[in-house]
């Protein structure tokens, strides 16, 4: 199928590396985040998300970091798999709305 | 299924045709969202529903899309006349409602020739 990940940013890692997926946001009154991974032809996948009152949050071999003095968020991949090869998109909701606004995506590729 | 589902997968229209997309969320969930991703760009907001009350239309591009979601489950996003430039792929995806996670379904993808 065709790819999602046409003139995307790219990170490619090896697999078995620690991957960082970085993201600036652009609405300071946002107050919760997720990042989301998408495969070819398939719709977002849920990875993890975070609220403003914290900073950090882990989940299984992922973690976010918030860092609102700067307005920038990003995705740390613990031990790169093949699998994790994905387009990563970062979304907010702008602030007092429940809508997502989606950042451009880095297209994460895992070399064997 | 337990995820969100969309049909069709594929839908070819010719300029000028009428196309209709239906979502059905996950059970239980109140919230219902419409975006549409153009290919290698990220999701556009285009419409979200609580229940059945459409909340928030603002990204509806143009007087041309119309979404209903008359009994506050399945939703349908209709597209008349559809132009060209409607080719991509819609997105629907449903929460419990507030800052809770939004689930995605695998789209469908509209060619207009």
């Amino acid at each position: 199928g065709e790819s999602v990940g046409l003139h995307l940013p790219t990170l490619s890692v090896q697999e078995g590396d620690n991957s960082i997926i970085n993201c600036a946001y652009s609405n300071s009154a946002s107050d919760y985040f997720i990042w989301y991974k998408q495969e070819s032809g398939k719709g977002p996948q849920f990875i993890i998300d975070i609220r403003s009152n914290m900073d950090k949050r882990q989940g299984q071999r992922v973690t976010v970091l918030l860092n609102k003095t700067v307005k920038h968020l990003s995705l740390q991949i613990a031990a790169t798999q093949p699998g994790d090869s994905a387009v990563y998109f970062c979304a907010e909701n702008g602030g007092a709305t429940n809508k997502l606004i989606f950042g451009t995506g880095t297209l994460l590729a895992v070399q064997p | 299924g337990a995820g969100v589902s969309q049909s069709p997968r594929y839908k070819v229209a010719k300029r000028g045709q009428d196309v209709a997309l239906r979502c059905d969320p996950i059970s239980g969930h109140v919230s219902l969202f419409w975006y549409q991703q153009a290919l290698g760009q990220g999701p556009e907001f285009l419409t979200y529903f609580q229940n059945e009350a459409q909340l928030d239309k603002s990204g509806l591009p143009s007087d041309r899309f119309f979404a209903e979601r008359p009994e506050g489950s399945v939703s349908t996003l209709k597209i008349q006349r559809t132009q060209q430039e409607d080719s991509a792929v819609y997105l629907c995806a449903s929460s419990l409602g507030g800052r809770h996670e939004q689930y995605f379904g695998p789209g469908t993808r509209l060619t207009v020739t």
